[in-house]
């Protein structure tokens, strides 16, 4: 079955450093959306990519869909502690609504 | 606005105890529901999803089922827990026919059988 992987699973950075997620897909995707779950909290919904090479920014996040459709990555610059969280993405296959997530990383920013 | 609701938030149960989670979605008709669970400090496993009243589907087997007896409400049950059923249980809805929208996740129900 589809399958979606993400790496790295623990990142810890300095805060003002960059940091970046990537994630793979098994299968060609149809879309990708990202998620970001703060500790202790629920997923909440950033963004969805759907073009091949696809860039979307929102303010010190940059999301990227990979040509392929197989792969896309989430670069934050300049971090800072409220960036703090698991970072999901999750990707859906043509003829389905269902979205297959992905094993998150983990971000943790000293301060 | 749309607005989901789940409870409740944390749930401690014997292993053996039946389950009742629910979750309700308020401000739209119709709307995809899903049930997914989160063991700690790790990704979303999707149990169960449903497309309109009466119509489940499951993704993996095991003790647990779903119904959906009303339009905008989610139903996650067990007739008798066990040990690995503990978890963080989120119920999400999407919009109908349209898969071009995030998901919006319930606060969640942090479970645990002891």
């Amino acid at each position: 079955g589809q399958q979606v992987m993400q790496i790295p699973q623990y990142q810890h950075v300095q805060e003002g450093e960059d940091f970046t997620t990537y994630c793979n897909s098994s299968t060609t995707l149809s879309n990708i959306q990202w998620y970001k779950q703060r500790p202790g909290g629920h997923p909440v919904f950033l963004i969805q990519l759907v073009k091949s090479g696809e860039v979307k920014k929102q303010k010190r996040l940059t999301f990227q869909f990979g040509e392929a459709k197989k792969n896309s990555s989430l670069h934050i610059t300049a971090t800072q502690t409220t960036d703090v969280g698991t970072y999901f993405c999750a990707g859906r296959t043509s003829g389905t609504y269902k979205y297959i997530f992905g094993t998150g990383t983990r971000l943790k920013v000293l301060a | 606005s749309q607005t989901i609701h789940q409870w409740p938030a944390t749930l401690v149960q014997p292993v053996g105890s039946p389950l009742s989670l629910e979750c309700t979605v308020e401000g739209t008709s119709n709307p995809n529901l899903y049930w997914y669970r989160q063991a700690a400090g790790r990704g979303l496993q999707l149990l169960f999803y449903s497309v309109g009243i009466g119509q489940i589907s499951s993704e993996v087997p095991q003790n647990l089922s779903a119904s959906r007896p009303q339009d905008r409400q989610f139903i996650l049950s067990s007739k008798k827990l066990l040990l690995s059923d503990s978890g963080f249980y989120l119920c999400a809805w999407s919009v109908q026919d349209s898969p071009n929208y995030g998901y919006t996740f319930g606060s969640g129900t942090r479970l645990t059988v002891v």
